[in-house]
């Protein structure tokens, strides 16, 4: 059984750049989710689909930021004209439907915009 | 609003000496509460799920356990690879779906 898989692992980027992660859930998990984690803190949720249906959104998605899952199988996530606040480590997790299940976490993509 | 706490913040303890990690926890209607472990530059692993108070679960050296108010995280006789973040996170009726709540985390350095 693989786990979650992200790509790229890290990446380095130029402010005002635009940048693109893909994130490959456990393939039977039918929901997918991208949370933000900055130095010191706990992971901030960002959004979540079923499937490929995106139910929700966190204020802390500016529309610099775009996520998509077309279907319903792997996920990106965009930001574009980054900037140096976006540097975080950015963590994809899958869980089955329902709220029983936990939610698996992928290793992350560490972004550094300079 | 949802809302985690976790103490202390970082946490030294010699190989051996027994501990525990705080959550507590702020939310309307608690569907579970989650314990993970992350290694610096991964992501978090999972650990434990409790779901009403007064249950327990236990993992090697690890024994979770949870109130109404709060989680504890036991260690038992810690071993130097147990050194991790522990992060407590919950998901409650108010949070709407699914998302988790997480707390900052206890940065946990056992030492040989």
């Amino acid at each position: 059984d693989t786990g979650v898989s992200q790509d790229p692992r890290h990446k380095i980027t130029k402010r005002g750049q635009n940048v693109t992660f893909r994130c490959d859930p456990i393939s039977e998990h039918n929901r997918l989710y991208w949370y933000r984690q900055t130095l010191g803190q706990g992971p901030e949720f960002l959004t979540y689909f079923q499937n490929e249906a995106q139910l929700e959104k966190s204020r802390l998605l500016s529309d610099r930021f775009s996520a998509e899952r077309p279907k319903g199988s792997f996920s990106t996530l965009e930001i574009q004209r980054t900037e140096q606040g976006d540097s975080a480590m950015y963590l994809c997790a899958s869980s089955l439907a329902g709220f029983d299940y936990e939610q698996y976490f992928g290793p992350g993509t560490r972004l550094t915009v300079t | 609003e949802d809302q985690v706490t976790q103490s202390p913040e970082a946490l030294r303890l010699q190989e051996g000496e027994s501990s525990s990690l705080n959550c507590s926890y702020t939310v309307s209607g608690l569907r579970g509460l989650f314990w993970y472990r992350q290694d610096p530059g991964k992501g978090p692993e999972f650990l434990f799920t409790l779901y009403s108070a007064g249950e327990e679960k236990e993992k090697e050296r690890l024994k979770a356990t949870l109130t109404k108010k709060e989680s504890f995280l036991h260690i038992t006789a810690p071993k130097p690879e147990d050194s991790a973040t522990y992060l407590c996170a919950v998901q409650g009726t108010t949070s709407g779906t699914y998302k988790y709540i997480f707390g900052t985390g206890t940065r946990l350095k056992v030492l040989a």
